[in-house]
């Protein structure tokens, strides 16, 4: 089993919608979170850190929940520009994260 | 304030080739990571650094070697390039966060190597 595994897609939303992503991890240590975007032949971009229970930053909500080792990523009225891979990561405290493979989302007109 | 920056960004090798890839940081931060990334694999993690002159091994150490002489440079080195190293080669670079244990991570561009 995967140790951060995700959902690879894709999504395919229409402009507007609400879209909502999961992340599970095994390791019950892991201490902190990350979502990052990739666009196509780009580099990862750090979206949102979640440290505790969730985080919210404009349109995009992350929510930790502990219990179940998982973390959602939620997008609010989808935007054409959202159109990405989101990739989630845990980090044990330590100097490695480990990534998920990520998730595909498209948004249409 | 360029961020994290690599050379080069396209290179292509043929087996046996060697080449070293090198990735530089302006934001004074302590540690630095090599990347690999392959479709569905996710990031796999080479070699990472905590501070100038250390390094250690990560997921997938094998064929690849690194140097930090300096604490804004990490470099890759393959010695002996095989078809198996075709990738997307990602740099990154962190900071532990004041008052978090975390370390929210910083990429570079990217290197996009083939090896035939």
């Amino acid at each position: 089993r995967k140790e951060v595994e995700q959902d690879p897609g894709p999504f395919n939303v229409p402009e507007g919608a609400t879209v909502a992503f999961n992340c599970t991890y095994s390791n019950s240590a892991s201490q902190s979170f990350f979502w990052y975007r990739q666009d196509c032949r780009k580099e990862p971009k750090l979206l949102m850190s979640v440290y505790s229970s969730g985080n919210e930053d404009g349109r995009f909500t992350a929510q930790l929940n502990r219990a179940s080792q998982y973390i959602s990523l939620l997008i609010r009225d989808s935007k054409l520009s959202d159109s990405a891979t989101y990739l989630c990561a845990s980090n044990t405290g330590g100097f490695k994260t480990i990534f998920g493979a990520g998730t595909r989302l498209f948004v249409k007109a | 304030n360029a961020g994290v920056t690599q050379t080069p960004k396209f290179r292509v090798l043929k087996t046996g080739q060697s080449m070293t890839l090198l990735c530089a940081q302006d934001m004074n931060h302590e540690y630095m990571y090599w990347y690999r990334q392959d479709p569905g694999m996710g990031l796999r993690l080479i070699h990472y650094s905590v501070g100038e002159g250390t390094t250690a091994k990560g997921e997938v150490p094998d064929g690849y070697n690194v140097s930090r002489l300096k604490k804004q440079n990490f470099l890759l080195g393959l010695e002996s390039a095989a078809p198996s190293q075709t990738s997307v080669y990602f740099c990154a670079s962190s900071s532990e966060l004041a008052g978090e244990n975390s370390y929210e991570q910083y990429f570079g561009p990217g290197t996009r190597l083939t090896v035939t």
